[in-house]
């Protein structure tokens, strides 16, 4: 079967560094993405890796290892208003599944 | 661009009524995305469409569900009849052309149905 693994939750301090892993179990295997939900409110985008390496987008980087079917988020200089889930999605021979999101609480 | 458009925001209803709810995409895109949250099963894919056609319905629950996009702008997802364990978020998402799948997916602000 397919499936993705994330921890659930995840806790860290302002201002520090904090990695979300993401490890994946799928056949046919395209891109892995990351997306911020903040409660009530809808998923957005964060960044997208198809091939190995890291992304850099500002505060947040995404790293991803194909041969490994592991990826990661880093989230750097941790600010309150990054306390939210964080959900991995992969693409898989035309099948889209979510992680089931890790909810990161953020401690001053 | 306004965004993604979903439509009602909000829906209380009783079991064994017709549910329908409303996406409006982002204009030019081509994929258009239906999905389920809720806290036991988390964020789950319905159905996708890409220029008007159905991808892949295998997340569509049971045959009391349906989708339907008659148009680039505007697609449907009726639920008959509707049952309380229906109740969730339901996301309407749509991404530009030449981006297959997960990337770049840009949310509605999602329909909270209540089925009593």
């Amino acid at each position: 079967g397919q499936s993705l693994e994330q921890p659930s939750e995840v806790t860290a301090v302002e201002g520090a560094i904090v990695q979300i892993n993401c490890t994946y179990q799928t056949s046919g295997f395209y891109g892995l993405s990351w997306y911020q939900q903040h409660d009530g409110g809808a998923p957005t985008f964060l960044s997208y890796n198809a091939l190995d390496g890291l992304e850099e987008t500002g505060r947040f980087s995404s790293f991803l290892s194909r041969s490994d079917s592991y990826g990661y988020l880093l989230l750097q200089e941790l600010q309150m208003k990054d306390s939210a889930s964080y959900f991995c999605a992969v693409l898989s021979a035309s099948k889209i599944i979510f992680g089931s999101g890790t909810r990161l609480s953020i401690r001053p | 661009d306004a965004g993604v458009i979903q439509s009602p925001r909000h829906e209380v209803t009783e079991m064994g009524q017709e549910v329908t709810l409303r996406c409006k995409p982002i204009s030019g895109h081509d994929y258009l995305f239906w999905y389920r949250q809720t806290m036991m099963r988390g964020l789950e894919l319905l159905i996708y469409f890409n220029n008007n056609v159905p991808i892949d319905d295998s997340g569509m629950p049971e045959d009391r569900f349906s989708a339907k996009m008659p148009n680039a702008s505007f697609s449907t997802l009726k639920i008959q009849p509707s049952e309380p364990r229906d109740s969730a978020v339901y996301f309407c998402a749509s991404s530009p052309p030449g981006r297959v799948g997960v990337e770049t997916q840009y949310f509605g602000p999602g329909t909270r149905l209540l089925v009593l």
